[in-house]
């Protein structure tokens, strides 16, 4: 069952704490990425990895921290540097860098800081 | 920047009527744009997509119109169904940004069985 599995789905955080969310994805896409959703607005992009070892910032990547030791991992570090970490969290993938090619996502994960 | 925005929030229709959801996007070099599905505390799900040489492509009970004269975008999901209530997100890309999409808000589309 191919995919992108994202855990866990609902995640609970002290304010101060760092936290990672995981992403793992078995469909041998080049290229990973991660986005923050908030109500009322759309994706942004977070971070993206283009291949294994290396990523680039996106739009709001002050405050994140991501690895890519692995081509079917991504994880993302919420740190405690990020001001406003609550949010949804969505990873997605896709099978190449350049060209036009669609993104498929995670189920997401939801992370509440207090 | 990148702009992409849909004209209407919400959308309430009959269940069995056709629905039509509109985006508009203002990066004229824009290439590639896709139509996702989002139910709630779920990831966007792709629905259809549609290149930049293209004015219309068809799915099964979905239709994407792309007018690139005005920059606008619209999907068209024949007899809704419940199951069709959901948010849905219009996206582009451009080729020169490394399959960088950028995301409208989404309009919320609800069925009334």
């Amino acid at each position: 069952d191919g995919g992108i599995t994202q855990s866990p789905k609902y995640l609970f955080r002290k304010e101060g704490q760092n936290v990672t969310l995981s992403c793992e994805q078995n469909l041998n896409h080049d290229a990973m990425y991660w986005y923050r959703q908030d109500p009322g607005q759309g994706l942004r992009l977070i971070y993206y990895s283009q291949i294994v070892n290396d990523f680039q910032k996106g739009d709001i990547a002050e405050g994140y921290s991501v690895s890519r030791e692995k081509k079917e991992s991504f994880p993302l570090t919420v740190t405690s540097a990020q001001k406003n970490p609550t949010a949804f969290y969505l990873c997605a993938s896709s099978p190449w860098t350049s060209g036009l090619y669609e993104q498929y996502f995670g189920p997401g994960t939801r992370l509440t800081v207090t | 920047g990148e702009s992409v925005g849909l004209h209407l929030p919400t959308l309430s229709v009959q269940e069995g009527d056709n629905s039509i959801i509109n985006c508009a996007y203002s990066n004229s070099a824009s290439d590639y744009f896709i139509w996702y599905k989002q139910e709630s505390g779920k990831g966007p799900q792709f629905i259809i997509d549609i290149r930049s040489n293209m004015d219309k492509r068809q799915g099964q009970r979905v239709t994407v119109l792309l007018n690139k004269t005005v920059k606008h975008l619209s999907l068209q999901i024949a007899a809704t169904q419940p199951g069709d209530s959901a948010v849905y997100f219009c996206a582009e890309n451009t080729a020169d940004t490394g399959n960088q999409f950028y995301f409208g808000t989404g309009t919320s589309l609800t069925v009334i069985p």
